[in-house]
């Protein structure tokens, strides 16, 4: 059975950094792109980052480009976004979620969700 | 990157069906057969409903189906139940390589 275990959330001031993790199983994670996917306390999804199945190519949505970065590490099994110069916006639930094959295009796998508040 | 238009909600009886739509540009749901829909019920993961417009996952109930036609894809709800009351959310892949969300549907059974 596919599963995605997200951790890492937490309270954080205004400009600080969290890294959040993204433990996987059931599947080979080489072979899968990974995206990260964002939702604001009673608002819809946002799709926040991708990256390629080898880790080679990485994806952005405008609003956290140049803030966060995306990486994974297969040894470990492990989806990671290192958030930097976080904002209040920023504050969400944060889903990891599998790519359905290599491209990001669709998601078909999630987990659970773990959440960032950026406040002082 | 501008997020896809979706109704805010839509409504229907058991038994009855519904259609969302979702409405981009050429340079998203116009310029790629990659439109995904996700089932999201309170408090819980979004679900993956279909993908390249109109492609139903193993598992999911074939009352669910997809369409396009230029700029504006469709989900389709037939023999509503009552287990089909959710947020419903659009996906688009885009030029930009990037994915880009609509702002979700919440849809009631009455």
């Amino acid at each position: 059975e596919v599963q995605l275990l997200e951790s890492g959330g937490g309270l954080v001031q205004p400009g600080g950094s969290l890294t959040l993790s993204c433990a996987a199983s059931g599947f080979t994670f080489s072979n899968y792109a990974m995206s990260w996917v964002r939702q604001a306390p009673g608002k819809g999804l946002e799709w926040v980052s991708a990256i390629s199945g080898s880790g080679g190519s990485t994806y952005y949505a405008d609003a956290v480009k140049g803030r966060f970065t995306i990486s994974r590490d297969s040894s470990k099994i492990t989806l990671y976004l290192q958030m930097n110069s976080l904002r209040a916006e920023d504050t969400a639930v944060y889903y990891c979620a599998k790519g359905q094959g290599r491209g990001i295009q669709t998601m078909d796998v999630w987990g659970q969700g773990t959440t960032v508040t950026v406040s002082s | 990157q501008s997020a896809l238009t979706q109704p805010a909600s839509v409504s229907g009886s058991p038994g009855q069906s519904i259609s969302i739509s979702c409405t981009g540009t050429s340079s998203d749901v116009g310029g790629y057969n990659y439109v995904s829909w996700y089932q999201q019920h309170p408090g819980k993961a979004p679900k993956l409903m279909i993908h390249a417009v109109s492609n139903r996952p193993s598992g999911v109930s074939s009352r669910f189906s997809g369409s396009k036609s230029g700029n504006t894809a469709s989900l389709t709800v037939s023999g509503l139940q009552s287990e089909d009351e959710a947020d419903y959310y659009c996906t688009s892949y885009t030029s930009s390589s990037t994915l880009v969300f609509g702002g979700g549907t919440k849809l009631t059974v009455v």
